[in-house]
């Protein structure tokens, strides 16, 4: 089984709607979460931490559930530029520098 | 510019011949990674380094080798290179060591082994 598990996609979502997806880690002593967006095979950009209380960052918003160990990514007013994958990171606490990254989820907004 | 840069971008190199992917970042960051991309299965960690002289294997760390003699450079070696290492390579870099810092990944070298 997979340390993070994405669902792939993609996820096609007409220009203005909301979409919303999770990611499901597996090890519950990890501690910090992100999410990182990447375009067509280019490098991975951060695009905002996961807090525990929830975080929201204009148009992104991201959520945190512990208890059943996923994470989410709710964007709204989608745009053409979101169109993008969207990776799941997780940070173990006994592992300082080693984040594991899910295989990530496509995102496709429509005209 | 702050950048993290990678070379060669792209290399089709055949089984068994050495080579070497430079790594160099100029924000003067601790901590640097090696990651492999491969289609469904996402990043995957190869070796870090916390700082000069200080190297740790990551999840998949076989067949490669890494070296940080100066803070800027973090040079990923492959001695035998196998078909199985034929993979998007990323180099990323962040100020400290820890899941508090922001990574900041290279562009990317797209490596072929025939």
């Amino acid at each position: 089984r997979k340390e993070v598990e994405q669902d792939p996609g993609p996820f096609n979502v007409p220009e203005g709607a909301t979409v919303a997806f999770n990611c499901t880690y597996s090890n519950s002593a990890s501690q910090s979460f992100f999410w990182y967006r990447q375009d067509c095979r280019k490098e991975p950009k951060l695009l905002m931490s996961v807090y525990s209380s929830g975080n929201e960052d204009g148009r992104f918003t991201a959520q945190l559930n512990r208890a059943s160990q996923y994470i989410s990514l709710l964007i709204r007013d989608s745009k053409l530029s979101d169109s993008a994958t969207y990776l799941c990171v997780v940070s173990l606490t006994d592992s300082w520098g080693k984040l594991q990254f899910g295989a990530g989820t496509q995102v496709v907004v429509t005209p | 510019e702050a950048q993290v840069t990678q070379n060669p971008r792209y290399l089709i190199t055949v089984t068994g011949k050495k080579l070497t992917v430079t790594c160099s970042q100029n924000m003067n960051h601790e901590y640097m990674s090696w990651y492999r991309q491969d289609p469904g299965l996402g990043l995957r960690q190869i070796y870090y380094s916390m700082n000069v002289e200080v190297t740790d294997k990551g999840d998949v760390p076989e067949g490669y080798k890494v070296s940080r003699k100066e803070k800027r450079n973090f040079p990923l070696i492959l001695e035998s290179p196998s078909p199985n290492q034929t993979s998007l390579y990323f180099c990323a870099s962040s100020l400290r060591q820890g899941f508090a810092y922001e990574q900041y990944f290279g562009p990317g070298t797209r490596l072929t082994v025939t």
